[in-house]
């Protein structure tokens, strides 16, 4: 596609709820990043993957998250037993070289998650 | 760990005048990369402008250019000719070779004045 796609564009959880959250990326852009956006701060990095492959998930705030690409193209972001500590905006980005260093990130346009 | 450091939350400044947006970071690496993103409204995140730590040049795109003071370990954003299209949050990110993500730092809102 033309740009990164992200839905839902919003999600409201209970809390205990489980979420799942899509990205399509741009049509060959090897390189995916999930970021988590709280309200009035930056962007924290949680997982990257290289094709379908999860190269770094340091970020991901507990063993409630989980992300996968399988096959190195549309990749979900799956929150379980969501808590209201979870609400923020979910970043997917995409980049046509492995870092994002050389042409920086296209970036979607978030799903904002509120847990209630 | 790297940090970067964004000391101004707001900003304003009248169309068609210029304003600089700050941004500090810390690192002891002498390779990496800076960035300034947008985001507006609708949050979708756009790229700015792009500088090498490598490069002495500072990079510029259009009216947007910034001041790369490396011993210094500052990264300012000038928008010339300011637009009302140019409102939104600014936020500078670091990235280093190898890490595959980049550092943000926590935003600086830009209001423009008719």
């Amino acid at each position: 596609g033309a740009g990164v796609s992200q839905s839902p564009r919003y999600k409201v959880a209970k809390r205990g709820q489980d979420v799942a959250l899509r990205c399509d990326p741009i049509s060959g852009h090897v390189s995916l990043f999930w970021y988590q956006q709280a309200l009035g701060q930056g962007p924290e990095f949680l997982t990257y993957f290289q094709n379908e492959a999860q190269l770094d998930k340091s970020g991901l705030p507990s063993d409630r998250f989980f992300a996968e690409r399988p096959e190195g193209s549309v990749s979900t972001l799956k929150i379980q037993r969501t808590q209201q500590e979870d609400s923020a905006v979910y970043l997917c980005a995409s980049s046509l070289d492995f870092s994002g260093d050389n042409y920086g990130y296209t970036f979607g346009s978030g799903t904002r998650l509120t847990v209630v | 760990a790297q940090t970067v450091t964004q000391s101004q939350p707001e900003m304003s400044v009248q169309e068609a005048e210029t304003v600089t947006l700050s941004c500090t970071y810390d690192t002891s690496e002498s390779d990496y990369y800076l960035f300034w993103y947008k985001q507006p409204p609708s949050r979708q995140m756009i790229l700015v402008i792009r500088q090498e730590a490598y490069k002495q040049q500072n990079a510029t795109e259009n009216r947007f250019s910034v001041n790369f003071q490396k011993a210094a370990k500052s990264f300012s954003l000038k928008i010339s000719d300011s637009q009302l299209g140019d409102a939104a949050m600014y936020f500078c990110a670091y990235s280093s070779p190898g890490t595959y993500k980049y550092i943000f730092g926590t935003g600086t809102r830009l209001k423009v004045l008719a």
